[in-house]
């Protein structure tokens, strides 16, 4: 299985709402990612989970919550979003965090919509 | 930050034509990788290049490298309209983990 879901697709909340982003993998991987991608620009580096731990945070506001339950999963806790969080949030899981020469694999993404 | 530019920012050619991409950087790289993204989707890792290397081809892909002008080009041959997307390379640093992107580019490629 070379493969990273995430659930849901599309998700629309209201700025009061309270939601969650799943995120799983079952290719071993001990290195999982969150990144935020805006209309024609590149993902922006989230949080990294190495180990099932918080290894880098990119001063992301304290909306976004992450959470490693285990090696295969990893969630994005929403509370309080703002209309410009607006965005495709895209998973992606890698070998090892130490080890870049093998790629990332990314799931499709939750288009997310803030109103 | 991202310290990857690409260029063109758009491409547009006709089946069967080839498509060049190109890529620069600022700082020291372990490797540099190319991936495509179809419209709204996850990204797909197609290659990978070491500082080492100066080419690579996988298929219809023909990497180069040169880190003297950090500098990368991503060349896809006999493109197809399946092939349009959008392409971005990546650096990753000496020691490992993150990879930066560059701004992308935007191929279309008309039957």
């Amino acid at each position: 299985d070379t493969e990273v879901t995430q659930t849901p697709k599309h998700l629309v909340m209201g700025m009061t709402n309270k939601k969650s982003l799943k995120c799983e993998q079952h290719m071993g991987h001990r290195a999982m990612y969150w990144y935020k991608q805006k209309a024609k620009k590149p993902p922006e580096l989230m949080f990294v989970y190495s180990y099932e731990k918080l290894s880098i945070n990119e001063s992301v506001p304290s909306r976004f919550s992450p959470e490693c339950p285990n090696s295969s999963l990893l969630n994005l806790h929403l509370h309080a979003l703002q209309p410009e969080d607006s965005a495709l949030y895209l998973c992606a899981s890698s070998q090892v965090l130490e080890r870049t020469d093998r790629g990332q694999f990314f799931g499709p993404g939750t288009r997310l919509t803030v109103l | 930050s991202q310290q990857g530019e690409e260029d063109p920012q758009a491409l547009s050619i006709q089946e069967g034509e080839n498509a060049t991409m190109n890529c620069s950087y600022k700082t020291s790289i372990n490797n540099l990788q190319w991936y495509r993204q179809n419209s709204g989707r996850g990204l797909v890792h197609l290659i990978l290049i070491r500082s080492n290397e100066r080419e690579k081809h996988s298929g219809r892909l023909r990497v180069t490298l040169d880190t003297s002008k950090k500098s990368s080009s991503l060349l896809i041959t006999a493109s197809r309209a399946a092939d349009t997307a959008s392409y971005f390379c990546a650096t990753a640093p000496p020691g490992g983990s993150r990879l930066t992107f560059g701004e992308g580019t935007q191929l279309t490629v008309n039957p």
